[in-house]
């Protein structure tokens, strides 16, 4: 069974900072890994997806690394700013065709002070 | 185009009632998933459709859930005799074609109330 945690739970720093958010998987057969954020009383927004042969993806401020064989994935995000404030979530989906299952750690709920 | 959608954006039930959850996915997606969000559960899977078919309910946690898609598109989750536990936010994602590269885009949710 997969299990994925989230490394803090809540994260709170002052704007201008770098920061590094963490996700760890018991079950390295993974077929992608999204990470995702949740504004309160939102749905979910994509931020990246990495599939399983990937090592690391980037979007403007973002990046986020993956690394199978240790079971982490890592979320980067540069120069933090008010409005990255919110719940960040990363998704691990199984390795087979059929299965739509993505596991969900319970987040870092980050606050960044102006 | 517009983004996944979901009604009723509110749902207030009595414990016993049958309630019906509705979603639209994007348009031309292929894969629709159904998720719930509890407080203090997390987000957790409930079923995965992949066209009109669902290869993946692993997710649904009694007899009392079911859910359809017709047309490849629309899909309905239905719970009957609705529990207090069934409380919670359900979500419904989908994306292109369900393989590795593909992002799920989710609704913005449906908050069920059973009293």
């Amino acid at each position: 069974k997969q299990e994925v945690t989230q490394i803090p739970a809540a994260l709170s720093v002052p704007e201008g900072e770098n920061l590094v958010l963490n996700c760890s998987f018991t079950d390295s057969a993974i077929y992608n890994l999204q990470w995702f954020r949740q504004d309160p009383g939102k749905g979910l927004t994509s931020l990246l997806l990495i599939q399983s042969s990937q090592r690391e993806q980037t979007s403007g401020r973002l990046n986020a690394s993956l690394d199978k064989s240790s079971g982490r994935s890592t979320l980067y995000i540069a120069a933090s700013q008010p409005g990255d404030s919110a719940t960040y979530l990363c998704a691990v989906r199984v390795h087979n065709t059929n299965a739509g299952k993505s596991t969900f750690g319970d987040g870092t709920t980050l606050t960044v002070k102006p | 185009g517009a983004g996944v959608s979901q009604s009723p954006s509110n749902k207030v039930t009595e414990k016993g009632k049958d309630v019906e959850l509705r979603c639209d996915p994007i348009s031309g997606h292929t894969a629709l998933y159904w998720y719930r969000q509890s407080l203090g559960q997390g987000l957790e899977f409930l079923i995965y459709f992949q066209g009109n078919s669902a290869p993946d309910k692993s997710g649904l946690p009694s007899d009392r859930f079911s859910a359809e898609r017709t047309g490849g598109s629309v899909s309905t989750l239905t719970i009957q005799r609705t529990q207090q536990e069934d409380s919670a936010v359900y979500l419904c994602a989908s994306s292109l074609d369900g393989g590795a590269a593909d992002t799920q885009y989710f609704g913005p949710g449906t908050r069920l109330t059973v009293l």
